[in-house]
């Protein structure tokens, strides 16, 4: 079964609308840890942002934000006012306490238009 | 500086050969880690190695062997290259989550583009 399941595999949106990648989970442990990371079109994974499962404050960094809900097993993200270098390919990712490895979604393919 | 690298970006080679990936990070981390990435980009772990000892081995054919001289390097190579093989193979480090009471994120290197013609 998936772990991490990003079920939208592409979207589009036009210059400075808002746009919300989903992120859902799956896992039986109680201590668990989510990520995000972009790779645009350059090809290199960067790390945006981590989130341990007791930590279910919403985080906002710039347009970014994080809605994470432990009730619904969604770890969201949403760009606000997308621009065009936001385009990018997003992968959620799962670590359990239980192991040391992630476990990537199949990422969202990200096209702002300008 | 840069944290992970690999070497070389691109390989372009010839099916039935054997090659090497290098993978060097100078961020003082104890666990290293081989993904590879394919056209659908989809990721997938291969290996794992904390202090030189493997700790995830999934299930990837026995031509690939990764192997660690030392904590900053893991190196993958590759023996008897197949068309399928081609893929895109990140490198990773990451302090040993066994021991931090917090999970630290993975940094990851550029990648290299393999092509088996």
């Amino acid at each position: 079964a998936q772990k991490v399941t990003q079920a939208q595999t592409e979207i589009s949106v036009v210059e400075k609308e808002d746009v919300t990648l989903d992120c859902v989970y799956e896992t039986r442990d109680t201590t668990y840890y989510l990520f995000w990371y972009k790779q645009p079109p350059s090809g290199e994974l960067v790390f945006l942002i981590r989130r341990n499962s007791f930590d279910e404050q919403n985080e906002i960094s710039g347009r970014y934000s994080w809605n994470f809900q432990k009730s619904t097993s969604s770890f969201n993200f949403t760009i606000t006012a997308s621009q065009v270098v936001d385009s990018a390919v997003y992968f959620c990712a799962l670590s359990e306490s239980t192991g040391n490895q992630f476990y990537f979604g199949t990422g969202t393919s990200l096209t702002v238009i300008p | 500086d840069t944290a992970v690298s690999q070497t070389p970006k691109y390989l372009v080679t010839q099916m039935g050969n054997d090659k090497s990936i290098k993978c060097e990070q100078n961020l003082g981390h104890d666990t290293m880690y081989w993904y590879k990435q394919d056209s659908k980009k989809f990721l997938k772990i291969m290996f794992s190695y904390n202090n030189k000892e493997l700790i995830i081995n999934e299930t990837v054919p026995n031509r690939f062997s990764p192997k660690s001289p030392d904590k900053a390097h893991l190196n993958l190579h590759i023996n008897s290259l197949e068309l399928g093989d081609s893929a895109v193979y990140f490198c990773a480090s990451s302090q040993d989550p066994r021991l931090t009471l917090s999970y630290n994120e993975q940094f990851f290197g550029p990648g290299t583009r393999l092509t088996v013609l």
